[in-house]
């Protein structure tokens, strides 16, 4: 399996509060991604990063910053939590190179459950 | 829209019967698709994949096949183990963008002893 963890794994928080959580992931890949998890949504990505410093959005990146300042952390922050951000978050990573279909998977850490109040 | 859909949302099958999931898209531009399977309160766990120009992969139990004039996929399991009861997701990427996976809503497999 893959390095990855997720810290926290559980956090309630309150509404208006920040929240970061961070990935960690010890594979030295260079791409790293955020997703929710909800019923009837399946996976939706919030934001993914394509080296040091460099970030782009997702499809539910409203109310989602990331930063990205070494190679194995990615942090996901609420600026402001609401309650329709209570979800399953989870980190994912890709050792994708450029034209390589073998190495397109990615592999996902174990979750963190956010739950705001 | 959806772009990969899942849908049957549950599927429930005999232990040693072949187990079918089924996948369809909309994007042509889509040439590669993955399978991941997840179990309760972890992450996803990537199962097998298929790049667009195949029509089957087969990796052990699992067997995915692509139909490209249908823009559908399947997942068969043969045979069917208790262990294989899970979510299972569908994902699919566009080769040359930063190959960002769209996933289906997935559908939950129950194998029954």
């Amino acid at each position: 399996d893959a390095g990855i963890t997720q810290s926290p794994r559980h956090k309630v928080t309150e509404t208006g509060t920040p929240v970061t959580l961070r990935c960690h992931q010890t594979e030295n890949h260079r791409y790293m991604y955020w997703y929710r998890q909800d019923p009837g949504h399946g996976l939706r990505l919030i934001h993914y990063s394509y080296g040091v410093k460099d970030t782009d959005k997702g499809e539910v990146s409203d109310g989602y910053s990331v930063s990205r300042s070494k190679t194995e952390d990615f942090l996901l922050t609420l600026e402001s939590a609401t309650s329709s951000q209570t979800s399953v978050y989870f980190c994912a990573i890709s050792g994708r190179t450029s034209g390589s279909f073998a190495s397109y998977e990615q592999y996902f850490g174990p979750g963190t459950r956010l739950t705001v109040t | 829209d959806q772009q990969v859909k899942q849908n049957s949302p549950s599927l429930s099958v005999q232990e040693g019967r072949i187990s079918i999931l089924n996948c369809d898209y909309t994007n042509s531009m889509f040439d590669y698709f993955l399978w991941y399977k997840k179990y309760p309160a972890e992450g996803p766990t990537f199962l097998i994949s298929i790049s667009s120009i195949k029509d089957k992969n087969e990796d052990g139990r699992f067997t995915v096949f692509l139909n490209k004039s249908a823009k559908h996929l399947s997942l068969h399991i043969v045979p069917s183990q208790p262990g294989d009861s899970a979510v299972y997701f569908c994902a699919a990427s566009v080769g040359g963008s930063q190959g960002n996976l769209i996933f289906g809503k997935g559908t939950k497999l129950s194998v029954k002893p």
